[in-house]
């Protein structure tokens, strides 16, 4: 069975700083990892996503590498904004699912940037 | 639609009444899941439909929730006799193929049974 755990579980830093968010995953047969953001009260918005043959997918600030063979990503958001306060999710697409049985999810890292 | 949309937004009901949740995917997305958030917990995939294929439905909860979705189309996730334990966020998510495609998900039902 696929666990995925997200370390810290929150975290609080002052604007401006560089930080990392860390994934990891028991069952590292999967054919991708994603990257959520989650507002209070909202859905998921769609960050990053790493295909089980890549190394490193970029957007804007956003920076997340993936490492299969010991099941870890981490999502590294560089000059951190207010505006990047939400609660981050990683999820894996397990290959024994054949793609039908969903994303597994991790609990998240709720993110707070202090202005 | 730009996105995947979800109805409604809130639903307060009494334990006991039935409930249904509407979702429209992406317009071309051919795969569709059901996801929930209880509070303070990771999200518990529900269901998937492919296409017009019947959907594995082993992932529900119990026998009051029951699921169906029109073509490729508009999906609905309805639950019978609500108990306070339904209570959570209902998320549906669309995607070109299946888990192997981007996950695009809608803003989410939250259902509190009373």
């Amino acid at each position: 069975k696929q666990e995925v755990t997200q370390i810290p579980a929150a975290l609080s830093v002052p604007e401006g700083e560089n930080l990392v968010l860390n994934c990891s995953f028991t069952d590292s047969a999967i054919y991708n990892l994603q990257w959520f953001r989650q507002d209070p009260g909202k859905g998921l918005t769609s960050l990053l996503l790493i295909q089980s043959s890549q190394r490193e997918q970029t957007s804007g600030r956003l920076n997340a590498s993936l490492d299969k063979s010991s099941g870890r990503s981490t999502l590294y958001i560089a000059a951190s904004q207010p505006g990047d306060s939400a609660t981050y999710l990683c999820a894996v697409s397990r290959i024994s699912g054949g793609g039908a049985d969903g994303l597994t999810f991790g609990k998240g890292t709720h993110l707070i940037i202090q202005p | 639609g730009a996105g995947v949309s979800q109805s409604p937004s809130n639903k307060v009901t009494e334990k006991g009444k039935d409930v249904e949740l509407r979702c429209d995917p992406i317009s071309g997305h051919t795969a569709l899941y059901w996801y929930r958030q209880r509070l303070g917990q990771g999200l518990e995939f529900l269901i998937y439909f492919q296409g017009n294929s019947a959907p594995d439905k082993s992932g529900l909860p119990s026998d009051r929730f029951s699921a169906e979705r029109t073509g490729e189309s508009v999906s609905t996730l309805t639950i019978q006799r609500t108990q306070q334990e339904d209570s959570a966020v209902y998320l549906c998510a669309s995607s070109l193929v299946d888990t192997r495609t981007e996950a695009f998900f809608g803003q989410g039902t939250r259902l509190t049974v009373v």
